[in-house]
Formats: C-alpha cells, structure tokens, sequence
C-alpha cells in the first residue's frame, strides 16, 4: 500500500538555524511528491513539487526537497530559519487507493520558530 | 483572481441539522475535491470529481453528499450533522491530478463547522 509518513508532529528550531522536516513515502512507482504549507487560520499553499525532472527541487520562501530513491525519503530543507516560517508543513505523495490515484497525506509536523 | 472562494467561513449546527457548504474556482479547473482537517489527523478526503456530473467517494464520505452540475461548483452537503463532523473544512482544486501528471492544488480559506 502507499504511504507517506512524516516522522515528526513538531519540530522547533531558533531563528536564523536550520530547518528538516522529514518525510518518508512508500510507492510502487516513482512518485509524484509535494510539499504544502498552512499558516495558522489559513488555507494551504504549494511549497515545491517533484516531477522527476530534478531530484534536488526548489521551492518559495528559500525551501528545497531533495528526492533519494534508494531512502524513499523526500526531506524538506531551509538554511536558515525565519519567524514567518512558523506554520505546519504537509508531505504529499501521489497513489494508488482503492484502486484509484489520489493524493496521500502526511499526518503534518508543525514548525516551531523560537526568537 | 478569486481562486478557491468558500462559504461560510464559520458555521455552528444542532445535532441533526443539514446544510451545505459552498465551494467556486474561478480557474476551470477539471478536478475539485473536499478535505477534513482534524487536529493531528492531517487532511482527509471527503469526495473528489473529476469532472462535471463525476463523482466518487474518498477516505472518509459517510454523512456527506457532493454534486457536480458545473465545473466551478462543488457543494457539500451534510445531511444530518453529527458531533463528529465538527472539524474544518477544505475545498480544493486542480488542474489535473493524475499518475504522471498531477498538478498543484488550490485551496479556499477553509469553513470551519461546530455541531452541538
């Protein structure tokens, strides 16, 4: 069955340091992967897609994917955190459920921003 | 350009109360589908459509009903509110979503229902 697993529900990082946010994803083919921000009380926003035409993919707001088949993993990167990152971030993966392609979602990890 | 526009942004229902949720992109957009939100539960699929009079069922569609008359219009209709159906709700949009050729989704504002 696919999957998308994000490894953590929270992550709190101080400004001006690193960002990962992890995600792993089980697919029998080569996925299609996103990545989906939501500030709070607000909608949802595209932050960068994987179409396979790059493994390394970069996004809005200085975030970037990378795409390891051999780890299935698709970690979610920024060098240096802002307050206005603050937000929860979804990994999305596309497959196949009930015999049908639909997107699968992460359970999402908030980002914690401290000053 | 309005995108996603969803209606009402707030809604609170009695227990075995009806009502529809509203949901227009402005964008002609083939594919347009319902989400859930719950806390720690990410998005789950209510209802998708592909197309206009196509419908078909997601992860969680009992207690919801959805029509496509149109490609702009996508209602959601709770037809006997319960409890459990308090959460937020999301409309969302997209060109295609496909194997090979799945596109960005567009999302409204979110509705976000109580029921007593």
């Amino acid at each position: 069955a696919q999957s998308v697993t994000q490894l953590d529900s929270h992550v709190s990082v101080s400004e001006g340091t690193p960002v990962l946010l992890r995600c792993n994803y089980s697919s029998s083919y080569s996925p299609s992967l996103f990545w989906y921000v939501q500030h709070p009380n607000k909608g949802l926003q595209l932050l960068l897609k994987y179409t396979s035409a790059a493994t390394l993919v970069k996004g809005i707001n200085g975030f970037e994917a990378e795409f390891k088949k051999s780890e299935t993993s698709f970690h979610l990167t920024k060098p240096s955190a802002h307050m206005s990152d603050a937000a929860e971030y979804f990994c999305v993966g596309g497959g196949i459920l009930d015999s049908n392609y639909q997107l699968i979602w992460g359970a999402g990890t908030k980002l914690i921003i401290k000053p | 350009n309005a995108g996603v526009t969803q209606t009402p942004k707030f809604q609170v229902l009695k227990t075995g109360q009806s009502m529809t949720l509203q949901c227009a992109q402005d964008m002609n957009h083939e594919y347009m589908s319902w989400y859930r939100q719950d806390p720690g539960m990410g998005l789950r699929l209510i209802h998708y459509s592909v197309g206009a009079g196509i419908t078909d069922q997601g992860e969680v569609p009992n207690g919801y009903n959805v029509s496509r008359s149109t490609t702009e219009d996508f209602p959601l209709r709770l037809l006997s509110a319960a409890p459990s159906q308090t959460s937020v709700y999301f409309c969302a949009s997209s060109y295609s979503i496909g194997t090979g050729n799945t596109g960005e989704l567009f999302f409204g504002e979110g509705s976000r229902l109580t029921v007593l």
